[in-house]
């Protein structure tokens, strides 16, 4: 079965700083990887994703990952850290085939100071 | 479009009452998927649905929890009876399952949540 570890629970960043969450993986094939973010009250948003090809991609607000098949991870990244950013985030991997499901990582809360 | 609905946005109910979750997918989804958030568990798929079909309901907790989707545009999520354990927040996610240009695996939109506390 496929797993999702986020190894780091709060992450506190300064505005304007860059800003890397980690995401480790465990599925036996190829996986299709996601990240999501949910802010306070709300429900998750899509960031970005990764299915196949070039292995850095890029998402919205100016979000980007970077697959790295030898190490398992799938790590977000954003140069330039805005105080909007500040909310949890989840990266999920999905399986192939017919089935539909995401399973979660437990998340990264990010805190952003002014 | 609205997206993903869900009602009630917060439910409070008394151990042992019944309580039913909504869902409204958002139209031409032909998937719709029940997670449960806790602190404890994070997020967790409970049970999806293809085409109104069950698909997987493995995530279901016990026999307390039942889900249905009678036609394309509504799902509910029943507890009966519910616990104080059964308190957390209750999401809904709709995804079109059919394939998009360069896309095998289509996004999940997420509704805002029902956050039951259970006393």
């Amino acid at each position: 079965a496929q797993s999702v570890t986020q190894p780091d629970i709060h992450i506190t960043v300064s505005e304007g700083a860059s800003l890397e969450l980690r995401c480790n993986y465990s599925y036996g094939a190829t996986p299709y990887l996601f990240w999501y973010v949910q802010s306070p009250g709300q429900g998750l948003q899509l960031l970005l994703k990764y299915f196949s090809g070039d292995t850095l991609v890029q998402g919205i607000k100016g979000f980007e990952a970077e697959f790295k098949r030898s190490q398992s991870s799938f790590n977000l990244r954003k140069p330039s850290v805005h105080w909007s950013d500040a909310a949890e985030y989840f990266c999920a991997v999905g399986r192939s085939g017919s089935a539909r499901q995401l399973t979660f990582g437990s998340g990264t809360q990010l805190t952003v100071l002014p | 479009d609205a997206g993903v609905i869900q009602s009630p946005r917060h439910e409070v109910t008394e151990m042992g009452q019944e309580v039913t979750l909504r869902c409204k997918p958002i139209s031409g989804h032909n998937s719709l998927f029940w997670y449960r958030q806790t602190m404890m568990r994070g997020l967790e798929l409970l049970i999806y649905f293809n085409n109104n079909v069950p698909i997987d309901d493995s995530g279901m907790p016990e026999d307390r929890f039942s889900a249905k989707m009678p036609n394309a545009s509504f799902s509910t999520l029943k507890i009966q009876p519910s616990e104080p354990r059964d308190s957390a927040v209750y999401f809904c996610a709709s995804s079109s399952s059919g394939r998009t240009s360069g896309s095998p695996y289509n996004e999940q939109f997420f509704g805002p949540g029902t956050r039951l506390t259970v006393l």
